[in-house]
């Protein structure tokens, strides 16, 4: 199974200042036959299922604001919040689904 | 808009069974995989099985493998997970998703809790 690592575990960070998750993968993720990295980020606030804001790793899905960014290509990925604001508490979760069974993070707890 | 709304968690004794069930509206259920994942309390995500849109292919995580059985009914755009021989590893709530994809479930419902204890 690949094994997502993140980094760090939780995190506090002020309003307005920038937030930065890191995710390592086990084994590569990038596709050769399409170019693209099988990584997606899931957000969880509490009390709530997940939400899925990033496909191939860097495309935001809609309605995600453009304060978030997702990057990285291989093992390495990053979730980065520029700006951080009170609704993107929560914990956000990595994701591969390059090969079976799909696998998750750890989890890393966002705080103000 | 997609919906799915789990139902069927509880309280049951180990080495007991539950079956839950997972309501889909607001997409062609036939066209999907559907995934159940799970998540203990306080912590991370677990996948646990998966079935294709027709129900001809089904996987299931290691953990659950010989104990858990998904299916579906299309007729009616319901998924399942039937589960015996419970264990307190099995506490979680469970989460029924949408696949995008065989290995991407993308939209999830709200879950149901299902507590394994004497």
């Amino acid at each position: 199974d690949i094994v997502l690592t993140q980094s760090p575990d939780s995190l506090a960070v002020s309003l307005g200042e920038r937030a930065t998750i890191n995710c390592k993968s086990s084994q590569n993720l990038l596709s050769n036959s399409n170019n693209k990295n099988y990584l997606t980020w899931f957000q969880q606030k509490p009390g709530q299922p997940p939400k899925l804001i990033f496909l191939w790793a860097s495309t935001r899905e809609s309605g995600v604001p453009d304060r978030f960014t997702g990057s990285g290509s291989g093992t390495d990925f990053t979730l980065t919040i520029s700006s951080l604001q009170p609704e993107d508490v929560a914990v956000y979760y990595c994701h591969q689904h390059y090969s079976t069974p799909p696998t998750f993070g750890q989890g890393t707890k966002l705080e103000i | 808009e997609v919906q799915l709304v789990e139902s069927g968690g509880g309280l049951v004794q180990p080495g007991g069974s539950l079956r839950l069930s997972c309501a889909a509206t607001g997409f062609i259920f036939t066209d999907y995989w559907m995934h159940w994942v799970r998540q203990a309390p306080g912590k991370g995500l677990v996948w646990v099985s998966r079935i294709m849109g027709d129900a001809s292919e089904t996987t299931y995580a290691e953990s659950v493998k010989g104990r858990f059985t998904i299916s579906r009914d299309n007729a009616k755009n319901t998924l399942y997970l039937q589960m015996n021989s419970l264990t307190a590893e099995d506490t979680a709530v469970y989460y029924c998703a949408k696949g995008m994809t065989a290995r991407l479930p993308d939209i999830w419902g709200q879950g149901t809790l299902v507590t394994v204890s004497s």
